[in-house]
């Protein structure tokens, strides 16, 4: 099993929108609508950001959204704020009782 | 609001074991799933495992199999995870993490997790 496949950075400048992408296969992302996405600062612990593909937990900024197209998910930020700038993680269920993260994705705003 | 509290820090050598405790605090592990998500240095993060407290049942990814046990206690409210055999790749920030699950023709589909322990540090070095 390898690690759902993620861009290594995306960028953006305040108030424009990115999307990150998460790419798995029809094992894991194409097969369940079970992906969530999660957002780590340095030196904290990750924090839940959307799961089951585009649901937001309650308290999570509106800007925050997600979406799935075959075997790809993908999160998008819009308007992009100085606080966002975070490492971004999707992770999948993927099978056999078992979760899969991708390998991550540094954002960075310009 | 319930916390994960994690124990310390860990030194171990080559070849020996570690065990992290996970407790919940402010709330219980029923109806919940506590899953095991590992952070070597500077890199992302893997999933090694889970459990579901009220059932006992533990799953593992593939990757540790065989090599780490994750068990749970309900009359603490805690969880456990040993991992065997130590080598320096080992060397990571372990995460606990209360998730969400659901039971359905016998699988157990590990849905999300939203509430995380802030970590113990295994340094694994001879």
């Amino acid at each position: 099993q390898s690690a759902l496949t993620q861009p290594a950075s995306v960028s953006g400048s305040p108030a424009q929108s990115i999307t990150i992408s998460c790419t798995g296969t029809s094992s894991d992302v194409g097969s369940y609508n079970l992906v969530s996405w999660y957002q780590q600062n340095p030196g904290k612990a990750p924090k839940l950001i959307i799961y089951e593909v585009n649901k937001r937990p309650s308290g999570v900024s509106h800007r925050f959204s997600g979406s799935k197209s075959g075997n790809t998910a993908s999160l998008t930020i819009s308007g992009l704020q100085a606080e966002d700038e975070a490492d971004y993680y999707c992770c999948s269920y993927a099978g056999r009782s078992t979760l899969m993260f991708g390998g991550g994705t540094k954002l960075t705003v310009l | 609001q319930v916390q994960l509290v994690q124990s310390g820090a860990e030194v171990k050598k080559p070849g020996s074991s570690v065990k992290v405790s996970c407790k919940a605090s402010g709330g219980t592990l029923s109806s919940f799933a506590i899953s095991w998500v590992r952070q070597a240095p500077g890199q992302g993060l893997e999933w090694m495992g889970g459990i579901i407290p009220s059932l006992g049942t533990a799953h593992y990814a593939q990757k540790f199999q065989g090599r780490v046990t994750i068990t749970a206690d309900e009359s603490t409210s805690t969880a456990y995870m040993e991992l065997s055999s130590l080598r320096s790749e080992d060397t990571a920030v372990y995460y606990c993490a209360r998730g969400t699950y659901n039971n359905y023709a016998f699988m157990f589909y590990y849905l999300y997790m939203d509430v995380w322990g802030k970590g113990t540090t295994v340094t694994v070095s001879s």
